[in-house]
């Protein structure tokens, strides 16, 4: 099983709305990324867990929380969102979080903040 | 400060002809380099990447060149195929101990019958 699973798929929030987006894979990674993609720009890194810890945080302003449960589960816990904040939220898995390992990621939760 | 560069946002190539997808890089600590591709409504998946010291790196119809004096890396494909229509990112990754990718912003790829 090579899948990184993301719920929701799409999800609408008001700007002061609580939501959380999740992200699973069964791959036996031990590294989970966050990244945030705009329309017509790169994925950009937003958080890296490794071994179930905080390794990178990519000064994200803190109405974005992460959480890594277990190795296998990540989340994203949004408070107070800004519209500008609307993307397609992109979470990635890999080994073990080196610099040569093979990310692999899941489809996205797009997100519209009214 | 977009230390990675796609310059082509396009490119359309018939079937069975090369495609060459380039990018530039500004970051000598950039050691690692990786292509995705993505297709919509999916995630990139990874498709072939290349240590710095090397200067080319082949798997099939894929291969990818890098060019470190010129912080170039090039991506071709070939015969190109239609279902290799979709948009190309590349990646790099510094020296060190954490995977930390920078993007470029994408070639869109369309191979035309």
């Amino acid at each position: 099983d090579t899948e990184v699973t993301q719920t929701p798929k799409h999800l609408v929030m008001g700007m002061t709305n609580k939501k959380s987006l999740k992200c699973e894979q069964h791959m036996g990674h031990r590294a989970m990324y966050w990244y945030k993609q705009k329309a017509k720009k790169p994925p950009e890194l937003m958080f890296v867990y490794s071994y179930e810890k905080l390794s990178i945080n990519e000064s994200v302003p803190s109405r974005f929380s992460p959480e890594c449960p277990n190795s296998s589960l990540l989340n994203l816990h949004l408070h107070a969102l800004q519209p500008e904040d609307s993307a397609l939220y992109l979470c990635a898995s890999s080994q073990d979080g080196l610099p040569r390992d093979e990310q692999y990621f899941g489809p996205g939760t797009r997100l519209t903040v009214t | 400060d977009q230390q990675v560069k796609q310059n082509s946002p396009s490119l359309s190539v018939q079937e069975g002809r090369i495609s060459i997808l380039n990018c530039d890089y500004t970051n000598s600590m950039f050691d690692y380099f990786l292509w995705y591709k993505k297709y919509p409504a999916e995630g990139p998946t990874f498709l072939i990447s290349i240590s710095s010291i090397k200067d080319k790196n082949e798997d099939g119809r894929f291969t990818v060149f890098l060019n470190k004096s010129a912080k170039h890396l090039s991506l071709h494909i070939v015969p190109s195929q239609p279902g290799d229509s979709a948009v190309y990112f590349c990646a790099a990754s510094p020296t060190g101990t954490a995977s930390k990718l920078t993007f470029g912003t994408g070639t869109r790829l369309q191979v035309t019958l």
